[in-house]
């Protein structure tokens, strides 16, 4: 089946800095990737779609200057969380179309101290 | 709008018990329904797939349903086991591959 690869699976941070969460599709291309954000004891919530050489649509209420979605290839799209406040402290993950299904990566836990 | 809800938010059962998961979703324009266990501070494993053509999955000791007319799924976990607790998840794919999730269920089984 496909397999979708995010990285890191967890990752402690400093307020203020940046992290990036990289989700790379390993067999197969995908022009469409997903982020979804989960807070604890809460469901997973999309934040973004990312498509393959085009800018990403958020969803309402995700600052987009916050959360830079890059998909410069059609295997890889990056999650960057910039100036990282401990508000920004959750569960990450991404998953990648193919068709009308979707493939989920691990998931990332950031962590902002 | 999409939305998922499921239902118990939490359930607790004796090892050995047979138990029904609930899902309900309110557009039954759905490409497919996704069952996942998530493990405490840990990621998604995908469970069961169910395409919207399909009435039921099985794998193992679980049995998923899907009645797309009525917006329903069911995980019907059979003889459960200590190792099945956990937060279960549905997801419906509603289009171009985006998912809208539950809110979970948490089983617990006891020994």
């Amino acid at each position: 089946g496909a397999v979708v690869s995010q990285h890191p699976s967890w990752v402690i941070c400093k307020s203020g800095t940046s992290v990036k969460i990289e989700c790379r599709s390993l067999d197969f291309q995908a022009t469409t990737m997903f982020w979804y954000r989960q807070f604890p004891k809460q469901s997973l919530m999309l934040m973004a779609t990312s498509n393959e050489g085009s800018k990403a649509t958020y969803e309402q209420g995700v600052e987009k200057d916050k959360f830079l979605i890059n998909h410069a290839s059609l295997t890889l799209s990056t999650l960057t969380v910039t100036s990282a406040h401990p508000e920004d402290s959750s569960f990450y993950i991404c998953s990648a179309r193919i068709g009308n299904e979707a493939f989920f990566g691990q998931g990332t836990r950031l962590t902002v101290v | 709008k999409q939305e998922v809800t499921q239902i118990p938010a939490a359930l607790s059962v004796p090892e050995g018990e047979n138990l029904v998961l609930n899902c309900s979703f309110t557009d039954s324009a759905i490409y497919n329904l996704q069952w996942f266990r998530q493990d405490p501070g840990k990621g998604l494993t995908s469970l069961l797939l169910i395409q919207s053509s399909q009435r039921e999955q099985t794998s193992g000791r679980l049995n998923a349903s899907l009645d797309k007319s009525s917006g329903r799924s069911t995980l019907y976990i059979a003889a459960s086991q200590p190792g099945d607790s956990a937060t279960y998840l549905c997801a419906v794919v509603v289009g171009a591959g985006k998912s809208t999730f539950g809110d979970g269920t948490t089983l617990t089984v006891k020994p």
